[in-house]
């Protein structure tokens, strides 16, 4: 009964480093979104997917990448980090329908120095 | 674009008290959902109520309730006989709901982080 996973739960990066967010769902979901949440703003989201080979913008989508190749997975890439990407990254999926709850994983606090 | 405001960053509230947390938002749309979202100190995102914009009769969950007033574009959560277990951060949340439409896509308010004082 995993729900969504994510990876790692705390990273930090120097400015100007790769990293890739690791998601993964195991309820069959098509739609799974990344969202950042930052001091008095809430969640935002990033980017989001309605099913594999399917991937759109969010609100803040700059300086990160995705991709679903498979229903299971939603990797979020930051390819160049930076100080204003310090955030704790959410990952979240659900089921067809709008009537589906959203099931949130426990998040990712990163840290670019 | 669809927007979700609370009015309210922080409030505290003694144990046992009733306690109110505001939600207003700007839509177009005449189908949607409106959520509240749970966030204790252990970061976890967790679903609290839900109320779909069709029904008229205001969602209930145990200790917590909505008031969902359509016309004005409100939805308030309730928390009855508040205990030190409900402290936690807030989050009212909109999504739009338009049937073979797959850009439903859900949107949060800033929040409000309520105390609950032993």
């Amino acid at each position: 009964n995993a729900g969504v996973t994510q990876t790692p739960k705390f990273q930090v990066l120097k400015t100007g480093q790769s990293m890739t967010l690791q998601c993964a769902q195991d309820m069959n979901h098509e739609y799974m979104s990344w969202y950042r949440q930052d001091p008095g703003m809430g969640l935002r989201l990033i980017h989001y997917s309605v099913g594999a080979g399917i991937t759109d913008q969010g609100e803040v989508p700059n300086g990160y990448n995705v991709s679903r190749s498979t229903t299971e997975d939603f990797p979020l890439r930051l390819l160049s980090a930076a100080p204003s990407q310090t955030s704790v990254y959410f990952c979240a999926s659900r089921g067809r329908g709008s009537n589906q709850p959203q099931h949130f994983g426990d998040g990712t606090r990163l840290s670019i120095l | 674009a669809q927007t979700v405001t609370q009015s309210q960053p922080e409030m505290s509230v003694q144990e046992a008290e009733t306690v109110t947390l505001s939600c207003t938002y700007d839509t177009s749309e005449n189908n949607y959902y409106l959520f509240w979202y749970k966030q204790p100190p252990s970061r976890q995102m967790i679903l609290v109520i839900r109320q779909e914009a069709y029904k008229q009769q205001n969602a209930t969950e145990n200790r917590f309730s909505v008031n969902f007033q359509k016309a004005a574009k409100s939805f308030s959560l309730k928390i009855s006989d508040s205990q030190l277990g409900d402290t936690a951060m807030y989050f009212c949340a909109f999504m739009k709901h338009r049937p073979g439409d797959r850009d439903d896509k859900i949107i949060f308010g800033k929040g409000t982080r309520l105390h609950i004082l032993p």
